[in-house]
């Protein structure tokens, strides 16, 4: 499978808890983008990085949100001491920097309990 | 930033009918406009996009239409089938600006 993969594709937690999901993109893109999706809405931009830089944080990012993408391949994206808003399904995307088309991920299923 | 809207948030069609979904923009600038499908527990999949030079696209039974005077687009599947049953998200982004904002979604739901 060449697409978009993210791992894992459900955690679940207890509140305080960090976690960490990880993005692999489609090799050759070099944009990488993460977004949150609660049921019922679309999903909502929470960060991207075009290579390594991360060029914008949504303002949705509280301090306890990290991401990062240190070589311009993969990307991780850290949350520390959840709450239970924090449940939802984070989908990663990636594409070319020269396009706009988007490619999704399965997405991480968060569970904070 | 942008913000998008979509109408109806479900949608029931017979079997072989068409549906219609319609989304609007706020932000004039915006000038991608993609259209994705998101079946249950699976990832949303890029259906159609147009883009704002364009006013009407077709694929097969998908058509995406644009009005950019009146900030809204639209998405059509004629002939419905069962397998359209699914989520369906419009997006828009701001020339320049690589991300995309979503409506709400709307589950459409094919009656056999």
């Amino acid at each position: 499978d060449t697409g978009v993969s993210q791992d894992p594709r459900h955690k679940i937690t207890k509140r305080g808890q960090n976690v960490t999901f990880r993005c692999d993109p489609i090799s050759e893109h070099n944009r990488l983008y993460w977004y949150r999706q609660t049921l019922g809405q679309g999903p909502e931009f929470l960060t991207y990085f075009q290579n390594e830089a991360q060029l914008e944080k949504s303002r949705l990012l509280s301090d306890r949100f990290s991401a990062e993408r240190p070589k311009g391949s993969f990307s991780t994206l850290e949350i520390q001491r959840t709450e239970q808003g924090d449940s939802a399904m984070y989908l990663c995307a990636s594409s070319l920097w020269t396009d706009e088309k988007l490619f999704f991920g399965s997405g991480t299923q968060l569970s904070v309990l | 930033g942008e913000n998008v809207e979509q109408h109806p948030s479900t949608l029931s069609v017979q079997e072989g009918d068409s549906a219609v979904i319609k989304c609007t923009y706020s932000d004039s600038a915006s000038n991608y406009f993609p259209w994705y499908k998101q079946e249950l527990g699976k990832r949303p999949q890029l259906i159609i996009d147009i883009r704002s030079n364009v006013g009407e696209k077709k694929d097969q039974r998908i058509a995406v239409t644009l009005n950019k005077t009146a900030k809204h687009f639209s998405l059509h599947i004629t002939e419905t089938q069962p397998e359209d049953s699914a989520v369906y998200f419009c997006a828009a982004s701001i020339r320049g600006d690589y991300k995309l904002s979503f409506g709400a979604g709307t589950t459409v739901t094919v009656r056999a």
